[in-house]
């Protein structure tokens, strides 16, 4: 079975800018959630889709946002990109919500 | 709710000593627990998970952890480390009836040659 894919893998986006990630999930996986990971704060939960709803979510700004299409992929919106929104964003999915994630190679974000 | 705690953010550890990296769970429900292992410039990979039954369980890379109910915890072991263990682990909860997961702030394993 293929993994979780990311697409791009790298980014570098200028300030201001909006920036959108894509996440594939292994198939079957109906849940599909997004991190943040920085050195600073670690590992942050952004929210989680389960068959193209919204079932969870972190304690992030309104700038980011995501959706799930009806094949379970899903995307993540970052729109005006601050200098701390350079991160490692990271994609799992999952059978359902609470079983266990299985993690993509993740989107290196670079803001300037 | 539930919550987790990895109580140590560095570990050092000698090449072939043996190592635990602690956790510590929070629910008022029964739990799934997880430990997921972060290789550099990587992302996370499921190295054991207990769901129910032997509170033994083993995983991969020669990894085990041992649940613990009356304590709360959830300590992933290995009896002799090399040094391509050096990584980042995550221990993780979730609760029965499918919650969301939960991480744990990480611990670093270094190790010393």
């Amino acid at each position: 079975k293929a993994g979780v894919t990311q697409t791009p893998r790298y980014l570098i986006k200028t300030r201001g800018q909006q920036v959108t990630l894509s996440c594939s999930p292994i198939s079957g996986h109906r849940s599909v959630s997004w991190y943040q990971q920085t050195p600073g704060q670690g590992l942050q939960f952004l929210f989680e889709y389960f068959s193209e709803t919204q079932r969870n979510k972190g304690n992030f700004p309104g700038r980011f946002s995501g959706r799930q299409f009806s094949n379970s992929r899903s995307e993540m919106n970052v729109s005006t990109l601050e200098l701390g929104d350079s991160a490692l964003y990271l994609c799992a999915s999952s059978l359902r919500t609470g079983s266990e994630q299985y993690f993509g190679p993740g989107t290196r974000l670079t803001v300037t | 709710a539930q919550s987790v705690t990895q109580l140590d953010s560095q570990v050092p550890v000698f090449e072939e000593a043996p190592v635990e990296l602690r956790c510590n769970y929070s629910s008022s429900v029964s739990v799934y627990l997880f430990w997921y292992v972060q290789y550099p410039n990587q992302g996370l990979q499921l190295l054991l998970k207990y769901l129910s039954g032997s509170t033994l369980v083993k995983g991969i890379n020669g990894f085990e952890a041992e649940f613990n109910k009356s304590q709360t915890s959830f300590h992933l072991r290995k009896p002799s480390v090399h040094i391509s263990d050096t990584a980042e682990y995550f221990c993780a909860v979730s609760s029965v009836g499918y919650d969301k997961i939960i991480f744990g702030k990480g611990t670093r394993l270094h190790i010393l040659p």
